[in-house]
């Protein structure tokens, strides 16, 4: 069955540098888009990035464009979330999540647990 | 970014009652939304899809209707498993944006 499994967060300080790593299994990870969605302590989930199958196309929320990148790697079925110039708002647990095999896109379907990134002096 | 908003922010039910959340979006998305289920400490479970197409596996108590910026999520028949917390988000722009969340209470 599909398993994503998130892992990299941890307390860092404002204006450092973070790697997530999501790795994929249980599916043909070559062929799906890939999210990352985050949530803040006790707060909404927030969509955060978007990258495509192939790796081509990359979608980003504005507040954190230029600051944030999502990337993959095909051959190790994993995705990632570089994030630089961190802020407290950041703060949130990161999930990755897979887009659904239908005929829209934007569609988070299977999700990870999810890593807690914690932005603080 | 399209706004989306969610009503009630909360809410408390019995066991077999009929559970109604409505979603209104800011502008046109279509049939372009989905629900989603999250339990404390979980991570969020897709429910249904394209508005009204319920997912792989979900149970059929559950259901979606709705588009254009009106949309509405329906639990028939409410039971204690239920208790979460529901989302909708549209997919028809970038950014996708969610609603703000009903917390789901058993009376």
């Amino acid at each position: 069955q599909v398993q994503l499994v998130e892992s990299g967060g941890t307390v860092v300080q404002p204006g450092r540098s973070l790697r997530l790593s999501c790795a994929a299994s249980g599916f043909t990870f070559s062929r799906y888009g890939m999210h990352w969605v985050r949530q803040a302590p006790d707060k909404g989930l927030e969509w955060v990035a978007v990258i495509s199958f192939d790796g081509n196309n990359k979608n980003y929320r504005d507040s954190v464009k230029g600051r944030f990148t999502i990337s993959r790697d095909n051959s190790r079925t994993t995705l990632y979330l570089q994030m630089n110039s961190l802020r407290a708002e950041d703060t949130a647990v990161y999930y990755c999540a897979r887009e659904g095999n239908y005929d829209s896109t934007g569609i988070p379907v299977d999700w990870g647990q999810g890593t807690l990134v914690t932005v603080s002096s | 970014d399209i706004q989306m908003t969610q009503s009630p922010s909360s809410l408390s039910a019995s066991v077999g009652d009929r559970v109604t959340i409505t979603c209104q979006a800011s502008e046109d998305i279509s049939n372009y939304l989905s629900w989603y289920q999250q339990k404390p400490g979980k991570a969020p479970k897709l429910l249904i899809y394209d508005a009204s197409k319920l997912d792989s596996g979900v149970p059929s108590r559950f259901s979606g209707s709705g588009s254009g910026t009106d949309f509405t999520f329906n639990i028939g028949s409410l039971q204690p498993e239920d208790i979460a917390t529901y989302f909708c988000q549209q997919y028809d722009n970038l950014p996708y944006t969610f609603g703000q969340g009903t917390k789901l209470e058993i009376k």
